[in-house]
């Protein structure tokens, strides 16, 4: 069982919903970072977090240390949020996850 | 400022060869990354430097591969020899803060494109 583990994998949705990409882990951890992957293929940190929840613009991110489990929502979802969505998380070293591929149809 | 700035963006070798990818951090970052992205294993961190030492290597896959970083602008991922298996897409990134450069915002490079025939 891998220690970070992303749901959904890939995920489509209808410009103007509401996304939510989940990320659980199984080790102690001291931050997690959500990145996102253009088709590009250029990365951007979008949240480092520690605890709570931190807001970008349309992007929301909230953390549960106790549940060992992150959220990243995507509010009024747009075309040019498909990307491939990755978390992170730092314990001695740096663990990512899989990835959750996100489309947004017009 | 230009951000992360990597070179070359593609490189085509032949197995066996030596591989030196580069990597320009943004000028007053004191952290440095150099990772890996397969379509296998996704994501993983080779190595990355505080201060231009290197703190953590665990991820380097072998002996093949070794990294440097000379100064604060500039470091080297060199593969020799290398291998088909090293075909990947090598991101370098960079980050500043006091409390080590795995807590903190990371800036990535446009990544090097590698195909070992």
């Amino acid at each position: 069982k891998n220690e970070v583990e992303q749901s959904p994998q890939n995920l489509t949705a209808q410009e103007g919903e509401f996304i939510t990409i989940n990320c659980s882990y199984s080790v102690g951890i001291s931050a997690l970072h959500w990145l996102q992957q253009h088709p590009g293929g250029g990365i951007v940190s979008l949240f480092m977090l520690s605890s709570g929840k931190k807001k970008h613009g349309r992007l929301i991110a909230t953390i549960n240390i106790q549940e060992k489990h992150s959220s990243l929502h995507i509010t009024a979802s747009h075309p040019r949020d498909s990307a491939v969505y990755i978390c992170a998380v730092v314990t001695d070293k740096l663990i990512f996850g899989t990835g959750t591929r996100l489309q947004v149809f017009p | 400022d230009a951000g992360v700035i990597q070179s070359p963006r593609h490189e085509v070798t032949e197995m066996g060869q030596e591989v030196t990818l580069r990597c320009k951090p943004i000028s007053g970052h004191n952290s440095l990354f150099w990772y890996r992205q397969t379509m296998m294993r996704g994501l993983e961190l080779l190595i990355y430097f505080n201060n231009n030492v290197p703190i953590d290597d665990s991820g380097m896959p072998e002996d093949r591969f070794s990294a440097k970083m000379p100064n604060a602008s500039f470091s080297t991922l060199k593969i020799q020899p290398s291998e088909p298996r090293d075909s990947a897409v090598y991101f370098c990134a960079s980050s500043f803060g006091l409390a080590g450069g795995r807590y903190n915002e990371q800036f990535f490079g446009p990544g090097t494109r590698l195909t070992v025939l």
